[in-house]
């Protein structure tokens, strides 16, 4: 079965970054896109970016204005999100998640447990 | 980008009755790349619906997505004790993709 396991929370200073890791198996890591999405407290889920994970070309959304890189290491399964510049309201739950299959690369099917990051001076 | 609305915000209802929840698109969604998901405290959002009337693996027929366009409904058709939980709404047919705010379905 699918499992994305993500690691641990992390506490920061602003202006500093954060670099969470998701670790895939159960399936053919390159075959479906990874995706990144948080949740700030009390805020709806917000969509931060996607990765193919096969040619490793990526997508952000412009509501980060660049502070989001995601990349992936294929031989560890495994995907990078890191967020630079870090302010307050980047506090929040942030989750990887797989796409549900190999034709639907942008529904987000599985979703790692969450790793808070909390950025506070 | 496309801003999804979600009605209402708070749902009171009984094990045993109906859901009908509302999501409503600020643009049209195209090819009805739209998808529900539940999420519970604590836990990871599950995916329920996807291409807005397709369910995903493993979930009951009890559950059923419809719309098109700007309209779109997420209908439980009787409530479980474990549906208890916050339904999101998300469209995926422009980026950014982007979330509802939520209904909360609780026991009433």
């Amino acid at each position: 079965q699918v499992q994305l396991v993500q690691s641990g929370a992390e506490v920061k200073k602003p202006g500093a970054s954060v670099k969470v890791s998701c670790k895939a198996s159960g399936y053919t890591f390159t075959n479906y896109a990874m995706h990144w999405v948080r949740q700030a407290p009390g805020q709806r889920l917000e969509w931060m970016g996607w990765i193919n994970a096969g040619n490793g070309n990526t997508k952000y959304s412009q509501n980060f204005q660049g502070r989001v890189t995601i990349t992936r290491d294929t031989s560890a399964s495994t995907a990078y999100m890191e967020l630079s510049s870090l302010r307050s309201e980047d506090t929040a739950v942030y989750y990887c998640a797989s796409a549900v299959s190999m034709f639907e690369q942008l529904v987000i099917g599985y979703w790692g447990q969450g790793t808070l990051v909390t950025v506070s001076s | 980008e496309i801003v999804l609305t979600q009605s209402p915000g708070t749902l009171s209802l009984s094990p045993g009755e109906r859901a009908t929840l509302s999501c409503r698109a600020s643009q049209s969604v195209s090819s009805s790349y739209l998808a529900w998901y539940q999420h519970k405290p604590g836990q990871a959002p599950r995916l329920l619906i996807y291409g807005a009337s397709s369910r995903a693996t493993g979930i009951p027929d009890r559950f059923s997505g419809s719309g098109s366009g700007t309209d779109f409904t997420l209908t439980i058709s009787r409530l479980e004790p474990e549906d208890f939980a916050v339904y999101y709404c998300q469209q995926y047919g422009s980026s950014p993709l982007t979330f509802g705010g939520g209904t909360k379905v609780e026991i009433k």
